[in-house]
């Protein structure tokens, strides 16, 4: 199992450009999050799925959406980026939504916009 | 407003002590989790806390749940230098399908 992966592992995008994180999980889970990682601040809630074809908002869900077709992908789209966007990104899974697995982490993206 | 505090946010000891990190947590939660992340890395879990008094350990590490109380402890037994990381806690909201994060403690164990 490659567990959760994400790409790109590092980004640079100009103010007002559009992006997609890729993330990916193999192990057959059916909750997906993504996270923003600051200095200072842990780390904050953007989106979540809870199977394919259901999404919702976290903390800090402006100026990304998501969607999730398969059960595999959770790709996290950046509508016009934003120089406050720059932070890194994680990606998580675990089994089932509600459970008391814990969340597996990808490897992280870490984006820079000017 | 719903808030998960961890302290200290900074923790330098020496190798051989113990210190304990405090999770203190404002929200309804059945379910506490403690994360490690290496500098430059992903978060790797350590402990996951289900019920009131739970405790769990693994090496040197001990986490606790007070859910009345709403603290998780991580104590950290006669630390090493590999023990050198971010510690986070996290609650999972009651009702809800989401995560919150402490801003985690960052330690140094000084040789």
């Amino acid at each position: 199992n490659a567990g959760v992966t994400q790409t790109p592992k590092f980004q640079v995008l100009k103010t007002g450009q559009s992006m997609t994180l890729q993330c990916a999980q193999d192990m057959n889970h059916e909750y997906m999050s993504w996270y923003r990682q600051d200095p200072g601040m842990g780390l904050r809630l953007i989106h979540y799925s809870v199977g394919a074809g259901i999404t919702d908002q976290g903390e800090v869900p402006n100026g990304y959406n998501v969607s999730r077709s398969t059960t595999e992908d959770f790709p996290l789209r950046l509508l016009s980026a934003a120089p406050s966007q720059t932070s890194v990104y994680f990606c998580a899974s675990s089994m089932r939504a509600l459970s008391t697995d814990t969340q597996y982490f990808g490897p992280g993206t870490r984006l820079t916009v000017l | 407003e719903l808030k998960v505090e961890q302290n200290p946010l900074f923790l330098s000891m020496q190798e051989g002590k113990n210190y304990t990190i405090y999770c203190n947590y404002s929200t309804t939660s059945d379910r506490l989790y403690w994360y490690r992340q290496d500098p430059g890395k992903s978060l790797e879990s350590l402990f996951v806390l289900l019920s009131n008094g739970a405790v769990k350990q693994e090496g040197r590490l001990m986490a606790s749940l007070d859910t009345k109380a709403r603290l998780s402890t991580l104590h950290i037994t006669a630390a090493v230098h590999d023990l050198s990381a971010t510690y986070f806690c996290a609650v999972a909201v009651s009702g809800t399908y989401k995560y919150i994060f402490g801003t985690g403690t960052r330690l140094k164990v000084l040789a």
